[in-house]
């Protein structure tokens, strides 16, 4: 069965400092993969989709930055992290189908942000 | 509003009573989809109407979609206690556009026991 892992599951981090949060999914391949990013009690904010390795797509233009160095690995990044960052962030993926509607997505257990 | 926008932003209600969430959207869609989160966690996928569905039933769960109205609806019947957590509604976009969902605000469901 396919699993996702997101970590770390909470972080504090001061004002400056840089940022890498990394998702791994196992169990299929080629899947799109999404970050997101999540404020107290509100929505989903999409930061970065992938469609394959290398490929990026940024929703939301700010200081943070999305790889894909392997098929089911996806980092986010931030060289110098503002307040502003704080949030939970979420990792999720879905099954890539050629043109199809976009399917499910599957999401990893998040990871919390705390800047000071 | 925003693309796949919820309401009421919270509900509450006694066990055993049925729980209707609304949701609401502006552009064309391929599929709207419903999701959960229990405080802390991941987002859930509930289930997936397409476009030309009108309504779906998964257990508890019933989803209407109306594509006149851009509007869709999902009823949980005979809550529970552990159904409390928040419920998002997504709308994908018709094929070949943008590869990505656009989820809604949520509504915060409060089930007392």
């Amino acid at each position: 069965s396919q699993t996702i892992h997101q970590w770390p599951a909470t972080l504090v981090q001061p004002v400056g400092s840089p940022l890498s949060l990394e998702c791994t999914v196992e169990g299929t391949s080629n899947p799109n993969l999404y970050w997101y990013r999540q404020a107290a009690g509100r929505g989903l904010q999409l930061l970065f989709y992938s469609v394959g390795i290398g490929q990026i797509s940024s929703e939301v233009p700010q200081n943070l930055s999305a790889s894909r160095p392997q098929d089911r690995q996806f980092i986010l990044s931030s060289k110098k992290l503002l307040l502003s960052d704080s949030g939970f962030y979420l990792c999720a993926w879905s099954v890539r189908m050629g043109t199809d509607a976009l399917r499910p997505q599957h999401f990893g257990d998040g990871t919390r942000l705390s800047i000071l | 509003s925003q693309q796949g926008e919820e309401d009421p932003q919270a509900l509450s209600i006694q066990e055993g009573e049925n729980a209707t969430m609304n949701c609401s959207y502006k552009t064309s869609i391929n599929n709207l989809q419903w999701y959960r989160q229990n405080s802390g966690r991941g987002l859930v996928h509930l289930i997936l109407i397409r476009s030309n569905e009108r309504e779906k039933h998964s257990g508890r769960l019933r989803v209407t979609l109306d594509t006149s109205k851009k509007s869709s609806s999902l009823l949980i019947t005979a809550s529970r206690a552990a159904d409390t957590a928040s419920y998002f509604c997504a709308t994908a976009p018709p094929n070949g556009g943008r590869r990505a969902l656009t989820f809604g605000s949520g509504t915060r469901l409060q089930v007392q026991p």
